[in-house]
């Protein structure tokens, strides 16, 4: 069973604009962690938000948010005032006790910001 | 730099011959971790180190797949009789430790490996 799902493939949105990335994921340890990362036609992963699973608050980071509801089992990004250089691959990913604190991550979603 | 760095960036070797990736991680980090990225995809974890402990290797795919970390700094990931489809971006990663917010992990550039 996949662990980490992202169920959109690209996503659209206009410059200014406010977008929500989904993530939901799988594991029935209780103490866990959550993480987005961003990744540009470069190439390079850039670390963007963490939340962990006993953390009380959305996790936020200027422009980005995590809505965490964890009996749904959702993490999703939400991006404030997107901005061109936002367009990329944007990956959830998740580390679980029992994986040693690797990362299994989803299948990204690619989202291109308009003028 | 204060990041992870990785060498070479690019590296296009024929089947069959051997090759060795390099990550330097960041300063302190006593976390480094090795993932393949195939085109178009996600990350696929391969090895993880932590400290003096054994080496989490579950993910490497192949004996042909091999790495080594000295202590708490660079590490040399070698694929031997190298495969096309060993073609991949091999992305190397640091945290400072495993536990909250230490466990963010960092991530060098890439290595790209195209094996003809």
């Amino acid at each position: 069973a996949q662990k980490i799902t992202q169920t959109q493939p690209g996503m659209f949105v206009q410059e200014k604009e406010a977008v929500t990335l989904d993530c939901t994921y799988d594991t029935s340890d209780p103490s866990y962690g959550l993480f987005w990362y961003k990744q540009p036609s470069s190439g390079e992963m850039i670390f963007l938000i963490y939340q962990g699973s006993y953390d009380q608050q959305n996790a936020t980071e200027g422009r980005y948010s995590l809505n965490f509801q964890k009996a749904r089992k959702s993490a999703n990004l939400v991006i404030s005032a997107s901005q061109l250089g936002d367009s990329a691959m944007y990956f959830c990913a998740m580390r679980e006790p029992s994986g040693y604190s690797t990362l299994t991550f989803g299948k990204g979603t690619m989202l291109l910001v308009s003028p | 730099g204060a990041g992870v760095s990785q060498s070479p960036s690019n590296k296009v070797t024929e089947k069959g011959k051997d090759v060795e990736l390099r990550c330097d991680p960041i300063s302190g980090h006593t976390a480094l971790y090795w993932y393949r990225q195939r085109l178009g995809q996600g990350l696929e974890f391969l090895i993880y180190f932590q400290g003096n402990s054994a080496p989490d290797k579950s993910g490497l795919p192949s004996d042909r797949f091999s790495a080594e970390r000295t202590g708490e700094s660079v590490s040399t990931l070698t694929i031997q009789r190298t495969q096309q489809e060993d073609s991949a971006v091999y992305l190397c990663a640091s945290s400072l430790g495993v536990r909250g917010a230490q466990e963010t992990q960092y991530f060098g550039p890439g290595t790209r490996l195209l094996v003809l």
